[in-house]
Protein backbone atom coordinates (compact mmCIF):
# COMPACT_ATOMS: atom_id res chain seq x y z
CA UNK A 1 0.00 0.00 0.00
CA UNK A 2 1.66 3.52 -0.87
CA UNK A 3 2.07 5.73 1.53
CA UNK A 4 3.18 9.69 1.63
CA UNK A 5 4.04 11.00 4.58
CA UNK A 6 5.50 14.56 4.78
CA UNK A 7 7.40 16.29 7.37
CA UNK A 8 5.99 19.03 9.89
CA UNK A 9 4.12 22.20 9.81
CA UNK A 10 6.94 25.42 9.33
CA UNK A 11 6.51 29.05 10.36
CA UNK A 12 9.43 30.97 8.90
CA UNK A 13 10.24 34.45 8.03
CA UNK A 14 9.62 36.85 5.03
CA UNK A 15 12.70 35.89 2.85
CA UNK A 16 13.78 32.98 4.09
CA UNK A 17 13.38 29.14 2.87
CA UNK A 18 11.69 26.26 3.74
CA UNK A 19 12.35 22.43 2.77
CA UNK A 20 9.29 20.10 3.14
CA UNK A 21 10.21 16.61 3.16
CA UNK A 22 8.48 13.52 1.35
CA UNK A 23 8.80 9.83 2.18
CA UNK A 24 7.02 6.98 0.11
CA UNK A 25 6.75 3.68 1.31
CA UNK A 26 5.03 0.75 -1.05
CA UNK A 27 5.91 0.70 -4.83
CA UNK A 28 8.76 1.39 -6.89
CA UNK A 29 10.04 5.19 -5.83
CA UNK A 30 12.16 5.91 -8.93
CA UNK A 31 8.95 4.51 -11.31
CA UNK A 32 6.46 7.13 -10.55
CA UNK A 33 6.26 11.09 -10.91
CA UNK A 34 5.87 13.17 -7.91
CA UNK A 35 3.83 16.67 -7.89
CA UNK A 36 3.89 19.13 -5.02
CA UNK A 37 1.08 20.61 -5.22
CA UNK A 38 -0.11 23.96 -2.65
CA UNK A 39 -3.21 25.19 -1.07
CA UNK A 40 -3.65 28.81 0.31
CA UNK A 41 -5.82 29.29 3.19
CA UNK A 42 -9.28 28.77 1.83
CA UNK A 43 -8.02 28.80 -1.94
CA UNK A 44 -7.83 26.21 -4.23
CA UNK A 45 -4.80 23.72 -5.69
CA UNK A 46 -2.16 25.13 -7.21
CA UNK A 47 1.02 23.17 -8.90
CA UNK A 48 4.30 24.37 -8.21
CA UNK A 49 6.29 21.39 -9.93
CA UNK A 50 7.46 17.86 -10.16
CA UNK A 51 10.45 15.72 -10.67
CA UNK A 52 10.02 12.12 -12.07
CA UNK A 53 12.73 10.31 -10.33
CA UNK A 54 13.66 8.14 -13.29
CA UNK A 55 14.77 10.74 -15.39
CA UNK A 56 16.23 12.74 -13.00
CA UNK A 57 15.20 16.67 -14.08
CA UNK A 58 12.44 18.48 -12.37
CA UNK A 59 9.86 20.78 -14.12
CA UNK A 60 8.52 23.90 -12.49
CA UNK A 61 5.94 26.27 -12.92
CA UNK A 62 6.41 29.36 -14.42
CA UNK A 63 5.39 31.65 -11.30
CA UNK A 64 7.72 28.95 -9.13
CA UNK A 65 10.67 29.34 -11.41
CA UNK A 66 13.94 30.76 -9.60
CA UNK A 67 12.75 29.83 -6.47
CA UNK A 68 11.89 26.72 -5.97
CA UNK A 69 13.70 23.63 -6.21
CA UNK A 70 12.58 19.64 -5.85
CA UNK A 71 14.90 16.45 -5.44
CA UNK A 72 14.38 13.06 -4.30
CA UNK A 73 16.57 10.90 -2.82
CA UNK A 74 15.90 7.12 -4.06
CA UNK A 75 18.02 5.77 -1.14
CA UNK A 76 15.77 6.75 1.37
CA UNK A 77 12.63 6.96 -1.41
CA UNK A 78 11.95 10.52 -0.20
CA UNK A 79 11.22 13.34 -2.17
CA UNK A 80 12.07 16.99 -1.20
CA UNK A 81 10.45 20.58 -2.45
CA UNK A 82 12.51 24.01 -0.96
CA UNK A 83 11.40 27.10 -1.67
CA UNK A 84 13.06 30.24 -1.51
CA UNK A 85 12.75 34.12 -0.60
CA UNK A 86 9.40 33.21 1.19
CA UNK A 87 6.59 35.94 0.84
CA UNK A 88 3.75 36.18 3.17
CA UNK A 89 1.35 34.79 0.06
CA UNK A 90 3.57 31.63 0.38
CA UNK A 91 1.60 30.73 3.33
CA UNK A 92 0.10 27.86 2.15
CA UNK A 93 -0.56 23.62 2.76
CA UNK A 94 2.05 22.13 0.51
CA UNK A 95 1.40 18.73 -1.03
CA UNK A 96 3.08 15.67 -2.43
CA UNK A 97 1.15 13.29 -4.67
CA UNK A 98 2.68 10.86 -6.81
CA UNK A 99 1.03 9.60 -10.19
CA UNK A 100 0.43 6.07 -11.19
CA UNK A 101 3.35 6.18 -13.80
CA UNK A 102 6.14 8.06 -14.64
CA UNK A 103 4.61 10.91 -16.03
CA UNK A 104 2.46 14.13 -14.68
CA UNK A 105 -0.83 12.30 -15.06
CA UNK A 106 -3.39 11.95 -12.65
CA UNK A 107 -2.55 11.60 -8.79
CA UNK A 108 -3.56 8.57 -7.34
CA UNK A 109 -1.73 9.56 -3.63
CA UNK A 110 -1.58 11.98 -1.78
CA UNK A 111 0.07 13.31 1.71
CA UNK A 112 -1.39 14.87 4.44
CA UNK A 113 -0.07 18.25 3.37
CA UNK A 114 2.82 20.59 5.63
CA UNK A 115 1.62 23.38 6.40
CA UNK A 116 4.04 26.54 5.89
CA UNK A 117 3.37 29.59 7.27
CA UNK A 118 4.92 32.66 6.17
CA UNK A 119 4.94 35.34 9.07
CA UNK A 120 7.38 37.76 10.47
CA UNK B 1 -7.01 32.65 -11.85
CA UNK B 2 -7.18 29.32 -12.31
CA UNK B 3 -6.38 27.67 -16.11
CA UNK B 4 -9.61 25.72 -15.80
CA UNK B 5 -12.71 27.47 -15.09
CA UNK B 6 -15.40 25.49 -12.50
CA UNK B 7 -18.60 27.29 -10.93
CA UNK B 8 -17.95 28.41 -7.64
CA UNK B 9 -20.86 26.52 -6.13
CA UNK B 10 -23.29 23.94 -6.69
CA UNK B 11 -25.79 22.75 -4.12
CA UNK B 12 -28.57 20.03 -4.61
CA UNK B 13 -31.11 18.09 -1.88
CA UNK B 14 -30.27 14.55 -1.03
CA UNK B 15 -31.00 12.19 -3.65
CA UNK B 16 -30.93 15.01 -6.30
CA UNK B 17 -28.48 14.73 -9.37
CA UNK B 18 -25.40 17.38 -9.97
CA UNK B 19 -23.62 18.35 -12.40
CA UNK B 20 -20.14 20.33 -12.04
CA UNK B 21 -18.59 21.85 -15.42
CA UNK B 22 -14.82 22.18 -15.79
CA UNK B 23 -13.79 24.61 -18.92
CA UNK B 24 -10.42 24.78 -20.22
CA UNK B 25 -8.70 25.73 -23.90
CA UNK B 26 -6.78 24.23 -26.86
CA UNK B 27 -3.34 23.75 -24.60
CA UNK B 28 -5.03 21.91 -22.16
CA UNK B 29 -8.52 19.67 -22.73
CA UNK B 30 -8.89 20.79 -25.98
CA UNK B 31 -5.79 19.55 -26.98
CA UNK B 32 -6.93 16.17 -26.45
CA UNK B 33 -5.24 15.76 -22.86
CA UNK B 34 -7.15 14.04 -19.99
CA UNK B 35 -9.24 15.07 -17.16
CA UNK B 36 -8.97 13.84 -13.52
CA UNK B 37 -10.87 14.76 -10.56
CA UNK B 38 -10.77 15.30 -7.15
CA UNK B 39 -12.96 15.47 -3.98
CA UNK B 40 -11.56 16.58 -1.28
CA UNK B 41 -13.37 16.65 2.13
CA UNK B 42 -12.62 19.64 4.80
CA UNK B 43 -9.32 19.73 6.36
CA UNK B 44 -7.94 16.21 4.25
CA UNK B 45 -5.65 15.89 1.48
CA UNK B 46 -7.78 15.29 -1.80
CA UNK B 47 -8.90 12.23 -3.36
CA UNK B 48 -8.43 10.69 -6.21
CA UNK B 49 -12.27 10.85 -7.56
CA UNK B 50 -12.25 10.04 -11.40
CA UNK B 51 -8.81 9.17 -13.70
CA UNK B 52 -8.72 9.75 -17.71
CA UNK B 53 -11.54 11.29 -18.46
CA UNK B 54 -14.32 8.65 -17.32
CA UNK B 55 -12.31 6.19 -14.88
CA UNK B 56 -13.49 5.28 -11.08
CA UNK B 57 -10.29 4.10 -8.64
CA UNK B 58 -11.46 1.52 -6.95
CA UNK B 59 -14.15 2.00 -4.03
CA UNK B 60 -15.66 5.03 -5.56
CA UNK B 61 -19.29 4.84 -5.81
CA UNK B 62 -20.73 4.53 -9.64
CA UNK B 63 -22.77 7.52 -8.44
CA UNK B 64 -19.70 9.36 -9.80
CA UNK B 65 -19.31 9.89 -13.35
CA UNK B 66 -17.79 11.88 -15.62
CA UNK B 67 -17.12 13.05 -19.32
CA UNK B 68 -15.25 15.06 -21.52
CA UNK B 69 -15.75 16.87 -24.44
CA UNK B 70 -13.54 19.33 -26.79
CA UNK B 71 -12.23 21.90 -24.68
CA UNK B 72 -14.64 20.96 -21.71
CA UNK B 73 -16.02 18.16 -19.05
CA UNK B 74 -18.26 17.59 -16.34
CA UNK B 75 -18.58 15.67 -13.11
CA UNK B 76 -21.60 14.09 -12.27
CA UNK B 77 -23.07 12.71 -8.84
CA UNK B 78 -26.39 11.20 -8.59
CA UNK B 79 -27.99 10.18 -5.59
CA UNK B 80 -26.76 13.04 -3.71
CA UNK B 81 -25.68 11.96 0.20
CA UNK B 82 -24.80 14.10 2.99
CA UNK B 83 -21.00 12.63 2.68
CA UNK B 84 -21.00 13.82 -0.87
CA UNK B 85 -20.53 17.58 0.72
CA UNK B 86 -16.95 18.34 -0.45
CA UNK B 87 -14.45 20.58 -2.51
CA UNK B 88 -14.33 19.00 -5.73
CA UNK B 89 -11.22 19.82 -8.57
CA UNK B 90 -10.82 18.89 -12.41
CA UNK B 91 -7.20 18.44 -13.51
CA UNK B 92 -5.26 18.24 -16.77
CA UNK B 93 -2.30 18.79 -18.34
CA UNK B 94 -1.43 22.27 -20.33
CA UNK B 95 1.26 22.00 -22.86
CA UNK B 96 2.19 25.78 -23.19
CA UNK B 97 5.15 24.62 -20.78
CA UNK B 98 4.48 27.50 -18.31
CA UNK B 99 2.88 25.03 -16.06
CA UNK B 100 2.33 21.27 -16.68
CA UNK B 101 0.15 20.91 -14.65
CA UNK B 102 -3.61 22.71 -14.08
CA UNK B 103 -6.44 22.50 -12.02
CA UNK B 104 -9.68 24.23 -11.91
CA UNK B 105 -10.71 26.32 -8.87
CA UNK B 106 -12.60 24.46 -7.32
CA UNK B 107 -16.19 24.04 -6.77
CA UNK B 108 -17.99 23.66 -3.27
CA UNK B 109 -20.68 20.88 -3.43
CA UNK B 110 -23.37 21.44 -0.47
CA UNK B 111 -26.22 19.25 0.26
CA UNK B 112 -29.04 20.95 1.13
Amino acid sequence: QVQLVQSGAEVKKPGSSVKVSCKASGGTFSSYAISWVRQAPGQGLEWVGGIIPIYGSAKYAQKFQGRVTITTDESTSAAYMELSSLRFEDTAVYYCARATGASFDWLSHWGQGTLVTVSS
Amino acid sequence: QSVLTQPPSVSGAPGQSISISCTGSSSNIGAGYDVHWYQQLPGTAPKLLIYGNNKRPSGVPDRFSAFKSGTSASLDITGLQAEDEADYYCQSFDSSLTVYVVFGGGTKLTVL
